[in-house]
């Protein structure tokens, strides 16, 4: 059985300030797991996925990710916050074994940016 | 770019309506899902589909159907909305195997009356 929790349901920051969204997972096999965004009124977009090659992986729009099998974490990061940013972000696990469903998202955390 | 179309961004029926959820895409991706959205609860999967004429039940299936007649199309059906139902409605698809990511539509905002 595979989980994900995101630890913060809402996370403000100001503008110019780094941005880090928590997440850790449990997962029974090796992992893949991806960081995917919602902007208002729009679907989700992939960020960034980690599938076991490199542990720090970089996504789009200057965020990147760092897997750490020992905390088992995958948390977010970004060095400077741009208000174009604020939007839901949503951590997923699959544990690579099961079939086309065999992922499970994070409840998200809802990104603020202060001007 | 993949493109995932839901029909209708808002839909407002009344409890007992049969309701169509329609989604299309157009890159012959294999796998088509269904997930609804509801606040602190984050995605849950309702139906998904490998193939045409195939579906799965996911993790919340109850009070919902599915069709696939074609490849690109993936139809999500209330037999009978309540208002429990009330949510957004995201459809996604992928080209097959989990370490791809998915393509969303979206959504469709469906309130039950």
């Amino acid at each position: 059985a595979q989980s994900v929790t995101q630890l913060d349901s809402h996370v403000s920051v100001s503008e110019g300030t780094p941005v880090l969204l928590r997440c850790n997972y449990s997962s029974s096999y090796s992992p893949s797991l991806f960081w995917y965004v919602q902007h208002p009124n729009k679907g989700l977009q992939l960020l960034l996925k980690y599938t076991s090659a490199a542990t720090l992986v970089k996504g789009i729009n200057g965020f990147e990710a760092e897997f750490k099998k020992s905390e088992t974490s995958f948390h977010l990061t970004k060095p400077s916050a741009h208000m174009s940013d604020a939007a839901e972000y949503f951590c997923v696990v699959s544990d690579n074994e099961g079939g086309a469903d065999g992922l499970t998202f994070g409840k998200g955390t809802h990104l603020i940016i202060q001007p | 770019d993949v493109k995932v179309t839901q029909s209708s961004r808002y839909l407002v029926k009344r409890t007992g309506e049969k309701v169509f959820l329609e989604c299309v895409q157009d890159m012959d991706h294999e796998n088509m899902f269904w997930y609804r959205q509801d606040p602190g609860l984050g995605l849950r999967l309702i139906y998904f589909s490998y193939d045409v004429k195939m579906k799965e039940k996911g993790d919340i299936p109850e009070g919902y159907s599915v069709s696939r007649e074609k490849k690109e199309r993936f139809s999500l059906i209330l037999e009978s909305a309540s208002t429990n139902q009330t949510s957004m409605y995201l459809c996604a698809s992928g080209p097959g195997g989990l370490k791809e990511k998915l393509f969303f539509g979206s959504g469709t905002q469906l309130s039950v009356l």
